[in-house]
């Protein structure tokens, strides 16, 4: 089964700072990836998502993150965060292995950015 | 608000007794997901629904079920609750069963105790 890893799981920067959240994945046939972001007390809400195409893709809120195939890695970048970026972080993957759409979530990134 | 609603927002209720929980999809969507999140389990699938009929199953206890309407909206069931059934329970829809772009609802938190 699918399985999904975000080594980080609380990051502590200051205004400004560079953000880089790590996500792997287990599953070496076609996949699908996600980023999610739940601020508190609100629903998950969709950051940004790779499907084919360039790796590099971008999201929302200044949001980007990198698909490499061959690290199994779909990390997510932001140059220079902010205090409402304070939020947690979910990485996410859909595969081909079962014909299904469910999501497989990594286990958050806990983002808190000190002003 | 990404328009998928879920009641009740929150759910106190004693371990042996039955709960349901509600979802609104998207309009238009016709697949819904259920999802569990709780601390040590983190988020896990539980099943999905396309348009009325039980598409994928994931870790779902058998105490669990859920359905989905001809309106579309599901009910999720959860039957003979322990305490360790505490957690946020979420719901997603997308277009269709194929198609990868989940939107999700507020959820619904449950405190079994």
């Amino acid at each position: 089964a699918q399985s999904v890893s975000q080594h980080n799981h609380h990051v502590i920067l200051s205004e400004a700072a560079s953000l880089e959240l790590g996500c792997n994945y287990s599953y070496g046939g076609t996949v699908n990836l996600f980023w999610y972001v739940q601020y508190p007390g609100q629903h998950l809400q969709l950051l940004l998502k790779y499907f084919s195409g360039d790796p590099l893709v971008k999201g929302i809120k200044g949001f980007e993150a990198e698909f490499i195939k061959s690290k199994f890695s779909f990390n997510l970048r932001k140059p220079s965060v902010q205090w409402s970026d304070t939020a947690e972080y979910f990485c996410a993957v859909t595969d081909d292995q079962t014909g299904a759409n469910n999501l497989f979530f990594g286990t958050g990134t806990r983002l808190t950015v000190i002003p | 608000d990404s328009g998928v609603t879920q009641t009740p927002k929150h759910l106190i209720t004693a371990t042996g007794q039955r709960v349901t929980l509600r979802c609104s999809p998207r309009s238009g969507d016709l697949s819904v997901y259920w999802y569990q999140q709780s601390l040590d389990q983190g988020l896990q699938f539980l099943i999905q629904y396309y348009n009325g009929e039980e598409r994928a199953k994931g870790n779902i206890l058998e105490r669990f079920s859920a359905q989905q309407f001809p309106d579309l909206h599901s009910e999720l069931n959860l039957s003979s609750l322990e305490l360790g059934d505490s957690a946020l329970y979420f719901c997603a829809s997308s277009v269709s069963a194929a198609y990868y772009e989940q939107y999700f609802g507020p959820g619904t938190r449950l405190t079994v105790t």
